[in-house]
């Protein structure tokens, strides 16, 4: 069974770090491109960035541009997302999704449930 | 960037069919995905690739794809189909290629 566990959402304050973290389980992790996802309160679902099985194609949501960095251990079955110059409208939940290729295309055919990350003094 | 539209609600009563429209610029040439979005629970992908419907997801839910507009197509719709439902395509032409439409809450009267 494929498993997503997302880790590492806390209170944050406008101008600092954060690193999530994703878990991966039940599949072979270095076959699939994986993504980020968010979805802030009482709004939708905005995609975040994605990277490809071997983190030779990476890509950002214009809102995190420069801002976001993805990564992944494929050694440890593990996905990133390191967040610098947080802002107020980065509150969210984060959801780590799998992609159903191992190049950036789409869809995303499993997700975990969640971490909330809440930006404010 | 790639814009896609969706209603805000529909409502339709138990037993009968919903619809739900995703609106986008020759749209008929993308693939589209759909996923369903309950409160508190992990998104789930209910139709792929326009009108492929991944294992496990129910033959009520089905998918078509034409001109600008992309359609998700709920049968004999249940109570426990009540969610918010999400277009999503990949404009692989473009920096940020990821792109969801806005969402339509599903309500089951």
């Amino acid at each position: 069974e494929v498993q997503l566990v997302e880790s590492g959402g806390d209170l944050v304050q406008p101008g600092r770090s954060l690193r999530l973290s994703c878990a991966a389980s039940g599949f072979t992790f270095n076959d699939y491109a994986m993504h980020w996802a968010r979805q802030a309160p009482g709004k939708g679902l905005e995609w975040v960035s994605g990277i490809s099985w071997n983190s030779g194609s990476i890509r950002y949501a214009d809102s995190v541009q420069g801002r976001f960095i993805i990564s992944r251990d494929n050694a440890k079955n593990s996905l990133y997302l390191q967040m610098n110059s947080l802002r107020a409208e980065d509150t969210a939940f984060y959801y780590c999704a799998r992609d159903k290729h191992d190049i950036l295309t789409g869809p995303f055919d499993s997700w975990g449930l969640g971490t909330l990350v809440t930006v404010s003094s | 960037s790639y814009v896609l539209t969706q209603p805000p609600s529909v409502s339709v009563a138990p037993g009968q069919t919903a619809r739900i429209t995703c609106g986008g610029n020759n749209i008929g040439t993308e693939s589209v995905h759909w996923y369903q979005k309950k409160p508190g629970q992990a998104p789930v992908l209910v139709v792929h690739d326009d009108s492929d419907r991944p294992s496990g997801i129910p033959e009520r839910f089905s998918g078509s794809n034409s001109g600008n507009t992309a359609t998700l197509t709920i049968s004999r719709v249940e109570a426990g189909d009540e969610a918010d439902y999400y277009c999503q395509v990949w404009d692989s032409s473009s920096d940020h290629p990821g792109v969801f439409g806005g969402g339509t809450k599903l309500t089951v009267l």
